[in-house]
């Protein structure tokens, strides 16, 4: 059965003080994976797309990574707007349709003090 | 505004008491998606739909219905509303020249069903 397990569940950080998400992963057959940003209140919004090892994608201060376990989201010099729980999705072959299947993780959630 | 609207956004209810979640995009895309979401589960997928007339189960498809009639709307369907459906609800999409996690989400629609 695939998995897909986010750490830490909750980080809290100082403005400016960069840090690292993790999303690990066992599963049969990446197809992809996906970053999200969830505000309280509201739906998720997409943010990255990854298909094989060793790609990265950014935007403003977000950095996403993977490997052939993981993926990393790095913060870099966070701003309390940066505040959110961030989730994680795969796409993997599983599922017994050629549509497979999306997974998401539990989300971790980031909080930037002032 | 390209958007995802669901109705209602916050409803209580009584067991039994069928209901009916809406949920209408106007980005013209194919595929269309149902989830809940569950503190310590994350979002779960409940029904797709690949294009109109074409749905399919998800993970938790069991007290839902839903149906696809037109492009634009895909409601939830709640025959008889039990206490364990009581869950933040989301309503997803995208078209089919997107990656398959690639979604668009609405902003939610929290049941409550005493």
């Amino acid at each position: 059965e695939d998995q897909v397990t986010q750490s830490p569940e909750a980080l809290r950080l100082q403005e400016g003080e960069s840090s690292s998400l993790n999303c690990s992963y066992t599963v049969s057959g990446l197809r992809g994976l996906f970053w999200y940003r969830q505000d309280p209140g509201k739906g998720p919004e997409f943010l990255f797309t990854l298909y094989s090892a060793g790609e990265e994608k950014e935007k403003e201060r977000l950095k996403a990574t993977l490997t052939k376990k993981e993926s990393f989201l790095h913060i870099t010099a966070p701003k309390p707007e940066d505040s959110a729980t961030y989730l994680c999705a795969v796409h993997t072959r599983a599922g017994g349709t050629s549509y497979g299947k999306l997974t998401f993780g539990q989300g971790t959630i980031l909080t930037v003090h002032p | 505004e390209a958007q995802v609207t669901q109705n209602p956004r916050y409803l209580i209810t009584v067991t039994g008491k069928k209901l009916t979640v809406t949920c209408s995009q106007n980005m013209n895309h194919e595929y269309m998606s149902w989830y809940r979401q569950d503190p310590g589960l994350g979002l779960r997928q409940i029904y797709y739909s690949m294009n109109v007339e074409v749905t399919d189960k998800g993970d938790v498809p069991e007290g839902y219905k839903v149906s696809r009639k037109e492009k634009r709307n895909f409601p939830l369907i709640l025959e008889s509303p039990s206490p364990n459906q009581t869950s933040l609800y989301f309503c997803a999409s995208r078209p089919q020249t997107r990656g398959t996690g690639e979604l668009f989400f609405g902003e939610g629609s929290r049941l409550t069903v005493l």
